[in-house]
């Protein structure tokens, strides 16, 4: 069955420091990846998506993940962590069913916290 | 953007009581979906819609129905409530071109 991991349920980063949110996804095929973020009492807004063709991909609020099918992993990334960055990160894998969308299968989270 | 909207975002029920949660998107989308979010547990998907009139079963139907009479609207019903359905339910339309899920901000429901 398709699974979706995030292995770190709680982070701590430093303001300015780097951030890596890890993901790892099991499919039989290239899936469509998501990450989403959630903050608190809040519904989850879309941080980047990929679908096909450059490996890194770019998204909003400075993030960036990088899809490599040899692991299959699509890690998150930030050079520099603001303090409203503090929220609940969500990996997401699409499955395609029959050329139409369908559901997307999610991680459990990682809880972000800032340190000032 | 999509806007997907919820009605209630915070309600309080008691055991036995119908509930209705509602879903509205201004997008024309055909797929709409309903998840329960709870801690540790991360999202469930409890049923889903392809279209109107049509619903397929998540995970977690169990307690569970849905309506969706027009395209824009997707409810999701709970029958006679139970304390183990407290939670925080969302609601999502797809983009059609992107796979793409748009979520409202939550409906956070207590059951006592």
């Amino acid at each position: 069955a398709q699974s979706v991991t995030q292995p770190d349920i709680h982070i701590t980063v430093s303001e300015g420091a780097s951030l890596e949110l890890r993901c790892n996804y099991s499919y039989g095929a290239t899936p469509y990846l998501f990450w989403y973020v959630q903050s608190p009492g809040q519904g989850l807004q879309l941080l980047l998506k990929y679908f096909s063709g450059d490996t890194l991909v770019q998204g909003i609020k400075g993030f960036e993940a990088e899809f490599k099918r040899s692991q299959s992993s699509f890690n998150l990334r930030k050079p520099s962590v603001h303090w409203s960055d503090a929220a609940e990160y969500f990996c997401a894998v699409g499955l395609n069913y029959g050329g139409s969308q369908g559901n997307l299968i999610f991680g459990k989270g990682t809880k972000l916290s800032v340190k000032p | 953007d999509v806007k997907v909207t919820q009605s209630s975002r915070y309600l309080v029920k008691r055991t036995g009581e119908k509930v209705f949660l509602e879903c509205v998107q201004d997008m024309d989308h055909e797929n709409m979906f309903w998840y329960r979010q709870d801690p540790g547990l991360g999202l469930r998907l409890i049923y889903f819609s392809y279209d109107v009139k049509m619903k397929e079963k998540g995970d977690i139907p169990e307690g569970y129905s849905v309506s969706r009479e027009k395209k824009e609207r997707f409810s999701l019903i709970l029958e006679s409530a139970s304390t183990n359905q407290t939670s925080m339910y969302l609601c999502a339309a797809q983009g059609s071109n992107t796979g793409e899920l748009f979520f409202g901000e939550g409906s956070r429901l207590t059951v006592l």
